[in-house]
């Protein structure tokens, strides 16, 4: 399906553990984002990347690793979750800047 | 002070009524400004754009921009039970982030 999905939908995953979220696009978009949405904070990025090979941090990277490989995934690694990771997570990819695709989100909690 | 600021609502009016959403930025260098709508439990979705200073109509719609003020406005004529979701703002500098403001949850009352 053309479009741009995020597995899984749902993850609960316990303190320290390793966690990856994943992101495709098919459009072979330039840019992807990450970003988390939290109440009170609303989105916030995470990481961005302008083409493969290439990203840069965001608001709040910390705890957080991307890579690139191909252009149409763009995964999101926790390296060891933490309780304040919980949070719902949005990929997005764009050609242009004014024009961000979002993905379904994934709603990750830490226990 | 946040990059951008916007009211979070909620914001409640009834069906019908005109609705006016607004944000404001503190950092001159935006160029870009969006609009985005997210239904619960879902991924926002762009509505309108606007590239500098004034109006963009799209249907019921109307995006504005006023740089010289640093603020940014969304109204919704004839407003639906299905224009009932949480609108964010965005503006994008010119290394391609995107900023959003923290959304305004709007209901419109049937």
């Amino acid at each position: 399906d053309a479009g741009i999905t995020q597995s899984p939908r749902y993850k609960i995953t316990e303190t320290g553990r390793q966690v990856t979220l994943m992101c495709h696009q098919t459009w072979s978009h330039s840019y992807m984002f990450w970003y988390r949405q939290d109440l009170g904070h609303g989105l916030r990025l995470i990481y961005y990347s302008a083409a493969a090979d290439i990203t840069d941090k965001g608001e709040v990277p910390d705890g957080y690793v991307v890579s690139r490989s191909k252009t149409e995934n763009f995964p999101l690694t926790l390296e060891s979750a933490t309780r304040s990771q919980t949070s719902v997570y949005f990929c997005a990819s764009s050609e242009i800047k004014r024009k961000a695709f979002f993905g379904q989100g994934t709603r990750l909690t830490v226990v | 002070q946040k990059e951008v600021e916007q009211d979070p609502g909620p914001l409640s009016v009834p069906e019908g009524a005109i609705v006016s959403l607004n944000c404001t930025y503190s950092n001159s260098a935006f160029q870009y400004f969006m609009w985005y709508r997210q239904y619960s439990r879902k991924g926002p979705e762009l509505l309108m754009y606007t590239y500098s200073s004034g109006n963009k109509e799209d249907g019921r719609f109307t995006a504005q921009v006023d740089k010289s003020s640093k603020y940014i406005s969304l109204f919704i004529r004839d407003s639906q039970p299905s224009d009932s979701a949480t609108y964010l703002c965005a503006m994008t500098y010119r290394d391609d982030k995107i900023i959003f403001g923290k959304g305004t949850r709007l209901h419109i009352l049937p």
